[in-house]
């Protein structure tokens, strides 16, 4: 399983853009690149998902370079109610989802009025 | 129901006892996920249910540590002779072979989680 290193925290205004980067150097060919997102006393939600390049739904974008080291979730305009913990996660899908699916301590962001 | 049921929602109880934490998953979603979450802390996984079968228990703590699955849908989670240690949040998943209703193939849902506290 690929080990993912991510900045523990982050603060920012409110309206910015937000931009936190994962590092996953030991990607495997078939890994997919998974973001939740997590509030105070609830359980992760997915985000965003991705394999290469750029996708972007209604939420967030996810930028993937060609070598797949790295993936960086940007989420635009942050408004106070972003404040949450953002995991990043790298694994397999199956054909009953990940074999294995292991969320790291997560990226603390705070968003500042 | 509509989406993971986790129950008991909070659990106090002293340290020797027995707990069984149970988890009602998502209708028709075969792989099931048990993580623990201590104050402040990431999610640690405990154990993965494929169907009835867990083919990675490598999270399991210890052997006080337990879980089991039936019929393919609810799990329940027992812990032995709590200790202290053993308080934290407790959070189930289910997440689907195939996409359905536009969700994401591979998608975790988490329930809202037991949280358990051994005085």
């Amino acid at each position: 399983l690929a080990k993912t290193t991510q900045p523990i925290s982050m603060d920012s205004y409110e309206g910015q853009e937000v931009n936190i980067t994962c590092s996953h150097n030991n990607i495997a060919t078939n890994d997919y690149i998974t973001w939740y997102q997590q509030f105070p006393s609830q359980g992760p939600r997915f985000i965003i998902q991705g394999y290469k390049t750029k996708v972007t739904n209604e939420v967030a974008s996810l930028f993937i370079p060609a070598d797949r080291k790295s993936s960086t979730l940007s989420l635009p305009r942050v408004s106070l109610s972003d404040t949450a913990v953002y995991y990043c996660l790298v694994g397999v899908l199956s054909s009953g989802g990940y074999q294995k699916v292991t969320f790291g301590i997560g990226t603390k962001l705070q968003v500042i009025p | 129901g509509a989406g993971v049921s986790q129950s008991p929602s909070n659990k106090v109880t002293e340290k020797g006892k027995d707990v069984e934490l149970r988890c009602d998953p998502i209708s028709g979603h075969t792989a099931l996920y048990w993580y623990r979450q201590s104050l402040g802390q990431g999610l640690e996984f405990l154990i993965y249910f494929q169907g009835n079968s867990a083919p990675d228990k490598s999270g399991l703590p210890s052997d006080r540590f337990s879980a089991e699955r039936t019929g393919g849908s609810v799990s329940t989670l027992t812990i032995q002779r709590t200790q202290q240690e053993d308080s934290a949040v407790y959070l189930c998943a289910s997440s689907s072979p195939t996409g359905t209703s536009g969700r994401k193939w591979g998608e975790l849902f988490f329930g809202e989680g037991s949280r358990l506290t051994v005085l």
